[in-house]
Formats: structure tokens, sequence, C-alpha cells
């Protein structure tokens, strides 16, 4: 099956630093792959998302890259700001029977100190 | 105007017990999912309906039983509970043919 890995589990950066949390995988079925934020007591949220035919996409202060060849992907986030404190997931998922089955990574906590 | 709601929010039991959590989604989507969020916050899917058919069980014991009464229910019972199933549940939903998934608030479930 689907292994994710993603580091670091926990990343400490001052507002207005970048932050960077890279994932690898193992299935080469896999071919969506999202960013998930968690803020405490809540449910996960997705944030961005990329698809396999795609090397970047950006979305304001984020941005995820994708190298198939190598099975990995990163979400950066630039200018931080406290409010994006929380823990985020990245996925690898494969299409199975009509929907997308993900597998998680572990989750990194990010902590933006004012 | 809650996308995907569950409930409750909280579910204190003792082991042994057998208890629900509900879902309901008001998107219109065709697929919902069960998943299991550990103590060290490891997401892991359970099930997947589609249409009210199951698709996928990810190596859930038996004593998990989906049920989808519609579309846009996807209810989780749990019989003989023991204290490993304790964990935050979350509901979640997506278009039929879609990627994204919208998660539900989650249920602290707490076994004794």
């Amino acid at each position: 099956g689907e292994n994710v890995e993603q580091h670091p589990s926990t990343l400490s950066v001052q507002e207005g630093d970048s932050a960077v949390i890279k994932c690898t995988y193992s299935d080469s079925a896999s071919n969506y792959f999202p960013w998930y934020k968690q803020e405490l007591g809540k449910g996960p949220q997705l944030i961005i998302d990329i698809r396999s035919n795609v090397g970047e996409k950006k979305d304001q202060r984020i941005a995820v890259t994708l190298n198939k060849t190598a099975k990995h992907f990163s979400l950066h986030i630039t200018e931080t700001q406290p409010e994006d404190s929380a823990v985020y997931f990245c996925a690898a998922s494969r299409a199975s029977g009509g929907s997308y089955i993900p597998t998680f990574g572990r989750g990194t906590s990010l902590i933006v100190h004012p | 105007d809650t996308a995907v709601s569950q409930t409750p929010k909280y579910l204190v039991t003792q082991m042994g017990n057998d208890k629900s959590i509900k879902c309901e989604q008001n998107l219109g989507h065709d697929t919902m999912y069960w998943y299991k969020q550990d103590s060290k916050k490891f997401l892991k899917i359970m099930f997947s309906y589609n249409n009210k058919e199951l698709i996928i069980n990810e190596t859930v014991p038996n004593r998990f039983s989906p049920k989808s009464p519609d579309k846009a229910h996807l209810n989780l019972h749990i019989n003989s509970l023991e204290l490993g199933d304790s964990a935050v549940y979350f509901c979640a939903s997506s278009p039929g043919s879609g990627y994204t998934q919208y998660f539900g608030p989650g249920t602290r479930l707490t076994v004794l």
C-alpha cells in the first residue's frame, strides 16, 4: 500500500518568515496530492491541492510543488502569520471505485511566533 | 448552513458498550467517508461510501459498521467498544467524481 512520509513534525518560525513542509510517497499510482490545515478542535480543511500532471500551483501565500519522478511534494507558505499556526497534513491519493482514497502524512505542527 | 455535521461532538462511554455517531452533509455529494484520528494525530481512512454503497473498508474490525440510509447520511455504529477505540472520528464527503473532501468537526470518543 501507499506510504507517505512528512517532515518536519514540528516547525517553528517568526512571523513574516517562510515555512516549507516536505512529503514523499511510495505508490506511483497516486495522482492527487492535497494539503490540509487542521486547527485545534476542528476538522482538516483543504488549503491547496495538486494533480500529477502539474508541477507547481500557487494560491496567494501558499504554493505546492510536485516532483513525480522523485515522488515528493512540498508545501510553501510565505509571509507567515500567527493565524497560520496549525497542524498541516499532506496526502497522496489514488482513484478507487469512483472516489479518491488518501493516505495521510503524520502531520506538521506549524507555530508562527508574532 | 453547516456543510458536514456530526453528532455527538463528545462521547464518553464504558468498555463493552455499543455506540453510534451520526453524520450528515448538505452539499449534495455522492461520496462519504469515515476517518479515525488517533492520539498522535495520525489520520486514517476507515470507510468510503458512494451513493449509499460501500466502496472501501480499510482493515477495520467488524465491530465497526457504517450505515448509509441515504446519500446525505453516513452513520457509524461501534459494537463492544474497546480502550483502543478512543480517538477522534471524522466524517467527510466529496463530489462523486471529485477530489476535494470536506471534513466534519469530529467526534471525540473516549472509552473508559
